[in-house]
């Protein structure tokens, strides 16, 4: 089974607005990483965060991680058109050295 | 200068025939991976190599064969295609096989199996 789900599976939201994503995991984990995917390309990291972290900003993403409810979050503040893709979260599953991606949540920003 | 690339981009070939599909990385990197993401998007690690040797291998059947010739390079080779085996194939690659290291993601390989 997935170590990582995202959740909502698609998400559509005004241009401006703000987006959330969630993902759960399952099982302990050193890290958690977000990737983009734009459609018909291949995945871009976006942030990672450490298992003593809560809380990372990068420009207009927030994301927060939650280790003993297993779950993190993604926050992209004053969404544009731009940022409509794919979004995944990784994990690397009781330390083993590999990432397990999630099936992503789709983001589409309307204009 | 693109970082991960791969060869080709797309690939139509019918069911039985064996094909390869080509990756490199100029980024100096010692780990390079190999991903299939289905349909659903859901992306699943095949094999992981670090300085040219086989760390992961994901119980991919073995018609599957990762090839490194260095560490710039991981190719896949695939026998006997099934109709399975059509998804979209993701080499990757990292600085070192550590858990916590970003992965640089190439644009994929399209194959179609018919």
């Amino acid at each position: 089974s997935q170590q990582g789900e995202e959740d909502p599976q698609a998400l559509s939201i005004q241009e401006g607005e703000n987006a959330t994503m969630n993902c759960s995991y399952k099982t302990s984990i050193n890290n958690l990483q977000w990737y983009r995917q734009n459609s018909g390309r291949g995945l871009v990291h976006l942030i990672l965060i450490r298992s003593n972290e809560r809380e990372k900003h990068s420009g207009r993403l927030r994301v927060t991680l939650d280790t003993s409810k297993k779950s993190s979050s993604l926050l992209i503040t004053a969404s544009r058109a731009a940022d409509t893709a794919s979004y995944f979260c990784a994990t690397p599953p009781g330390g083993a050295q590999k990432l397990v991606f999630g099936q992503g949540t789709r983001l589409t920003i309307n204009p | 200068d693109t970082a991960v690339s791969q060869t080709p981009k797309y690939l139509v070939t019918q069911m039985g025939n064996d094909k390869s599909i080509k990756c490199e990385q100029n980024l100096g990197h010692d780990t390079m991976y190999w991903y299939k993401q289905d349909s659903k998007k859901f992306l699943k690690i095949m094999f992981s190599y670090n300085n040219k040797e086989l760390i992961i291998n994901e119980t991919v059947p073995n018609r599957f064969s990762p090839k490194s010739p260095d560490k710039a390079h991981l190719n896949l080779h695939i026998n006997s295609l099934e109709l399975g085996d059509s998804a979209v194939y993701f080499c990757a690659s990292s600085q070192e096989a550590a858990i916590q290291e970003t992965q640089y993601f190439g644009p994929g390989t399209r194959l179609l199996v018919l």
